[in-house]
């Protein structure tokens, strides 16, 4: 069974620049989730959808961060303008509903903004 | 108060030895616990379940106090190959994932 997909899966931009990362969680999951994790910290999540509602994006800085999951399958996150402070990795996990504690990781979008 | 506080850490121990680490979490109306690992520069993985009445997976115990909001992994005979991050994760209503900061553990030969 393939697992998540991310990409790119590293990427190096400067502050003030837009930045997008992809996901194709695996087949058959209705719920995706989005993680910002700094390096040192554990996991912070940033938006969560079920199918392609949003069940929970109380943790999203709106004002920079947006993310889609068109058709209720793969999901875009994208950041504009990009600040020092969201160097992190980015992952991306999926879930059957309900997940019975089992998310699946994708192997993370590594940002770094100069 | 975060949901899911965690001593970071880290633990070096030597091989063979006993390690546990400890977790609290802040909302009594978490529904369902469970232990994560995370490899250096690798994404989280599920390691086990955690349940008030123990569970026991191998070398490896996992303990929830609901009274006392705790949770406990506790790792026997400790390997090499056991040196990694381990994440507390609580799960609330709507299935939300909340993450501890991870505590670093070190086996040492």
């Amino acid at each position: 069974e393939a697992g998540v997909a991310q990409s790119p899966r590293y990427k190096i931009i400067e502050k003030r620049q837009s930045v997008a990362f992809w996901c194709n969680p695996i087949s058959g999951h209705a719920t995706l989730y989005w993680y910002q994790q700094i390096l040192g910290q554990g996991p912070k999540l940033l938006i969560q959808f079920q199918n392609n509602g949003v069940v929970d994006d109380s943790q999203l800085p709106k004002d920079r961060f947006s993310a889609e999951r068109l058709k209720g399958v793969d999901s875009t996150l994208k950041i504009q303008p990009a600040k020092l402070e969201d160097s992190a990795v980015y992952l991306c996990a999926s879930s059957l509903d309900p997940p019975g504690g089992t998310q699946y990781f994708g192997p993370g979008t590594r940002l770094l903004v100069l | 108060r975060k949901e899911v506080e965690q001593d970071p850490g880290p633990f070096n121990v030597p091989e063979g030895a006993t390690v546990a680490f400890n977790c609290t979490y802040s909302n009594s109306a978490s529904q369902s616990f469970f232990w994560y690992r995370q490899d250096c520069r690798k994404e989280p993985k599920l390691l086990m379940s955690v349940y008030s009445s123990g569970n026991e997976d191998g070398r490896f115990t996992a303990q929830l106090n609901r009274a006392s909001q705790y949770i406990s992994l506790l790792i026997r005979d400790s390997k090499l190959s056991d040196s990694a991050t381990y994440l507390c994760v609580v799960i609330r209503t709507g299935n939300q994932f909340y993450f501890g900061t991870g505590t670093s553990l070190t086996v040492i030969p």
